[in-house]
């Protein structure tokens, strides 16, 4: 398996308050990407890094913020926890393969739920 | 009108069957077609990829891409109760590095 870790695995909070998510990876991947899956929607792109402080948004990036300052770690922020955020959050990372297709492998998720 | 569309199921079979899987796809500009394994509680994985058109087979699964009907498949034969899991679609560009999910398919294999 790819060494993928995320921190934590289940997590409990109210809204209004700020939650921090980890994705720490061991294979030097230039790339790093959070995604939320729901049901009905799939995987979903919150926010991806393509290096050190080099992050862009994804397809469903309000209310969430990231951060990279370490090659292998990967932090999404939700300022202010609201309860259509409840979801399972996954980290995936990928290599640069300019010439050819783009594997992502995938942490084990985040299950956070917003009361 | 979502750039990838996918039935989420869920689908149900016999043991022994042969499953298909199948997505649609907007943009022509996709060239890599790719098929995740989701199991539950679990993180996807790679399954299978096809580049451009054609078929690919890979033991019990096969995966079929047609262009011109942007339309790709994944065919599993003699399916197994441990393929019991949601499969995903995925394209991307080539050289590109964003991949667009398709919303998964669930899968139950009885025995």
């Amino acid at each position: 398996d790819a060494g993928i870790t995320q921190s934590p695995r289940h997590k409990v909070t109210e809204t209004g308050t700020p939650v921090t998510l980890r994705c720490h990876q061991t294979e030097n991947h230039r790339y790093m990407y959070w995604y939320r899956q729901d049901p009905g929607h799939g995987l979903r792109l919150i926010h991806y890094s393509y290096g050190v402080k080099d992050t862009d948004k994804g397809e469903v990036s309000d209310g969430y913020s990231v951060s990279r300052s370490k090659t292998e770690d990967f932090l999404l922020t939700l300022e202010s926890a609201t309860s259509s955020q409840t979801s399972v959050y996954f980290c995936a990372i990928s290599e640069d393969r300019k010439s050819s297709y783009n594997e992502q492998f995938f942490g084990p998720g985040t299950r956070l739920t917003v009361l | 009108q979502k750039e990838v569309e996918q039935d989420p199921g869920p689908l149900s079979v016999p043991e022994g069957a042969i499953v298909s899987l199948n997505c649609t796809y907007s943009n022509s500009a996709f060239q890599y077609f790719m098929w995740y394994r989701q199991y539950s509680r679990k993180g996807p994985e790679l399954l299978m990829y096809t580049y451009s058109s054609g078929n690919k087979e890979d033991g019990r699964f096969t995966a079929q891409v047609d262009k011109s009907s942007k339309y790709i498949s994944l065919f599993i034969r003699d399916s197994q109760p441990s393929d019991s899991a949601t499969y995903l679609c995925a394209l991307i560009n080539t050289g590109g590095f964003k991949t667009i999910f398709g919303a998964g398919t669930r899968l139950f294999v009885k025995a």
